[in-house]
């Protein structure tokens, strides 16, 4: 079992839709969570970063930690043609010999139609 | 800044055929890492390093060699290349491998084929 799951879609919605992203994790000693944007051929770019639990907002963009149910999200406002990519989750333990190291989901492939 | 850059973009190689993937970071960053994606397998870490001098095995590090002379320069060496080694490759690094708000920088990434 992969230490951090996603679901690869891939998922298809209207101009303007809510779209939700979600990531599920086994080790309680993740504590920072990212949200990777990655457009076709392309590398990843970050695009939210949070630690712990709790929520972030940046624009059209919010990230949920629940750290009690090891469950990540990300919700897209207002959903454009232009969020049309990949989205990878990651995450990184808070202590231990692999500190630096990234733990990715799979990805979701969103399309946003007009 | 340039970032993170990476040479080549694509390259097609035979099996057996040896090749170093270049990658190179102008922000003096310490941490840097390889990752190879496959479709429905995400990103995989092949090899790390916490700074010059200093690399690790990541969790798909068989047939790669790296090594980190500079801060800037961090090379992944396919020694043997075989067909199961097709893939794209992404380079990434950080300022710091501790911080807690640290994250890594993604070049663009080498298309490689391994025929």
């Amino acid at each position: 079992q992969k230490e951090v799951e996603q679901d690869p879609g891939p998922l298809s919605v209207p101009e303007g839709a809510i779209v939700s992203l979600n990531c599920t994790y086994s080790n309680s000693a993740f504590q920072y969570f990212m949200w990777y944007r990655q457009y076709s051929r392309k590398g990843p770019e970050l695009l939210m970063y949070t630690y712990s639990s709790g929520n972030k907002e940046d624009g059209r963009f919010t990230a949920q930690v629940d750290k009690s149910s090891k469950y990540i999200s990300l919700f897209i406002r207002d959903s454009q043609p232009s969020d049309s990519a990949t989205y990878l989750c990651a995450m990184r333990k808070h202590r231990g010999s692999t500190l630096g190291r990234l733990y990715f989901g799979r990805g979701t492939q969103l399309t946003v139609w007009p | 800044n340039a970032g993170v850059t990476q040479t080549p973009k694509f390259q097609v190689l035979k099996t057996g055929q040896s090749m170093t993937l270049q990658c190179a970071q102008d922000m003096n960053h310490e941490y840097m890492s390889w990752y190879r994606q496959d479709p429905g397998m995400g990103l995989r870490l092949i090899h790390y390093s916490v700074g010059a001098g200093i690399t690790d095995q990541g969790e798909v590090p068989n047939g790669y060699n790296v090594s980190r002379s500079t801060t800037e320069d961090f090379p992944l060496r396919l020694l043997s290349a075989a067909p199961s080694q097709t893939s794209v490759y992404f380079c990434a690094s950080s300022y710091s491998w501790q911080g807690s708000t640290d994250t890594q920088y993604f070049g663009p990434g080498t298309r490689l084929t391994v025929l």
